[in-house]
C-alpha cells in the first residue's frame, strides 16, 4: 500500500516568507508526529496528533511553528516569518495506533530559507 | 549533555565485515529501542524493534539492548555496498515521541 507522502519535496523561501508543508499518512493511521531534520544531525520531535487532537506541541521551536490536522488526516505544518536556522529537512511519519507502535516516516520536505 | 549519544562516524567497512553501531543513553524512562536506515534524501526505515535486555536477531542483523548500561547496539554481518547508509538508533520513553541519535554514516565498499 502506499506509505506516507509528504509535499513539496522541496521549498525554496525567502526570509520573512510563510511556508506550508503537507503530509498525508497512512490511511487509517491515528497518530502523527513532525520531526525537524538539521544537516548531519539526528531528527528532533516537534509535535505530535492522535487524530485531530494535538497532544503534544513541545518541540515547536517557536510561536512560528503551527501545526494542524483537522480531519484527523491530512496534516499541515505552517511556519510564518522564515529565519535562516529553519533550513532543514521537515519528516512526517505515522502510527495505527501511538504508543510503542512503529512510526513509519515519509520522504521529508527539504527547506532552504535564504 | 544529549539524552542520546551515537558517534556520527564515517565508518567505512571492506564489503563482508561485520559493523557495529552503538548508542549509549542517559534517561532511564525509555523503554522501546529502535535503530533506523536513512539512504541520502529519503525518510528513516525501521530496521529494528526491541524493548526488552538481550539480543534480537533479523537475517544479518542483529539488535542488542543492555538497559543496565544504557547502551544498545546494531551488529550487521556479511555487510554489502547496498547496506550503505546513515544509521540511527531511536529510543521511545513514556510520550509518544522518538528521541533519536546524531546518526552513523556507513559506508560498505565493495
Amino acid at each position: 500500500g502506499a506509505g506516507v507522502s509528504q509535499s513539496p519535496r522541496y521549498k525554496v523561501a525567502k526570509r520573512g516568507q510563510d511556508v506550508a508543508l503537507r503530509c498525508d499518512p497512512i490511511s487509517g493511521h491515528v497518530s502523527l508526529f513532525w520531526y525537524q531534520q538539521a544537516l548531519g544531525q539526528g531528527p528532533e520531535f516537534l509535535t505530535y496528533f492522535q487524530n485531530e487532537a494535538q497532544l503534544d506541541k513541545s518541540g515547536l521551536p517557536s510561536d512560528r511553528f503551527f501545526a494542524e490536522r483537522p480531519e484527523g488526516s491530512v496534516s499541515t505544518l505552517k511556519i510564518q516569518r522564515t529565519q535562516q536556522e529553519d533550513s532543514a529537512v521537515y519528516l512526517c511519519a505515522s502510527s495505527l495506533r501511538g504508543f510503542a507502535d512503529t512510526q513509519y516516516f515519509g520522504p521529508g520536505t527539504r527547506l532552504t530559507v535564504l | 549533555q544529549k539524552e542520546v549519544e551515537q558517534d556520527p562516524g564515517p565508518l567505512s567497512v571492506p564489503e563482508g565485515a561485520i559493523v557495529s553501531l552503538n548508542c549509549t543513553y542517559s534517561n532511564s524512562a525509555f523503554q522501546y529501542f529502535m535503530w533506523y536506515r536513512q539512504y541520502s534524501r529519503k525518510g528513516p526505515e525501521l530496521l529494528m524493534y526491541t524493548y526488552s535486555s538481550g539480543n534480537k536477531e533479523d537475517g544479518r542483523f542483529t539488535a542488542q539492548v543492555d538497559k543496565s548500561s544504557k547502551y544498545i547496539s546494531l551488529f550487521i554481518r556479511d555487510s554489502q555496498p547496498s547496506d550503505s547508509a546513515t544509521y540511527l538508533c531511536a529510543m521511545e520513553g513514556s510520550a509518544r515521541q522518538l528521541t533519536f541519535g546524531s546518526g552513523t554514516q556507513l559506508t560498505v565498499l565493495p
